[in-house]
């Protein structure tokens, strides 16, 4: 399995601090995914990378940024916590070459309060 | 209008028996792969089989196969010989490799949420 952790696994913050989620692997792949889940709507890419300093956004991007400085952390900021935030996230990565299967780590549940 | 339709929010089956998890999709690349991954209700996301849509056969992979319908964009689930460990959110995704810059992004479905009773 590829090495992915997330942390904090839990955290509850009140509305309009910054927080920071982080996303390390251990494997030295290029691509690296955050999405958010939530109940109805499965689970919506926010922000994507696919090399070191190179990002894009997703399909829920606003009030979220990213940063990746080196090939294994890929960091989620919330500038400024809104309750609509709320919600578990997950980090993914793609496989390399001959392996199908994304692997994510174990999540991040985020409350805003 | 969305990529990936799961028409189930939520399935009941006997153990033992089969099921299937439906999955639409809709993209107008003609190369593209499709996941189905299982959510137990401790949260992680676990990759069960991937379908590319090259592939002359569905994928199969122990007791899941990808019953996988080209012409009519479908890309169903099955689970043979339900057990009660299969209880769980399924969700189905799409990647899309030739749309520009796709970067290998998966969509997801909204999920189906199968109970397995005894």
């Amino acid at each position: 399995d590829a090495g992915i952790t997330q942390s904090p696994r839990h955290k509850v913050t009140e509305t309009g601090t910054p927080v920071t989620l982080r996303c390390h692997q251990t494997e030295n792949h290029r691509y690296m995914y955050w999405y958010r889940q939530d109940p109805g709507h499965g689970l919506r890419l926010i922000h994507y990378s696919y090399g070191v300093k190179d990002t894009d956004k997703g399909e829920v991007s606003d009030g979220y940024s990213v940063s990746r400085s080196k090939t294994e952390d890929f960091l989620l900021t919330l500038e400024s916590a809104t309750s609509s935030q709320t919600s578990v996230y997950f980090c993914a990565i793609r496989p390399g070459t001959g392996n199908y299967g994304y692997t994510f780590g174990s999540g991040t549940r985020l409350t805003v309060v | 209008a969305q990529k990936i339709t799961q028409t189930q929010p939520g399935m009941f089956v006997q153990e033992k028996e089969a099921v299937t998890l439906d999955c639409t999709y809709d993209t107008s690349d003609p190369s593209y792969g499709l996941f189905w991954y299982k959510q137990p209700s401790s949260g992680e996301m676990i990759f069960l089989i991937y379908q590319g849509s090259y592939d002359q056969q569905n994928a199969t992979e122990g007791r899941y196969s990808l019953n996988f319908q080209k012409a009519r964009k479908s890309a169903n689930l099955v689970i043979s010989a339900s057990q009660l460990g299969d209880s769980a959110m399924y969700f189905c995704a799409m990647r899309e490799e030739n749309s520009g810059g796709s970067n290998y992004k998966l969509t997801f479905g909204k999920g189906t949420l199968l109970t397995v009773n005894p």
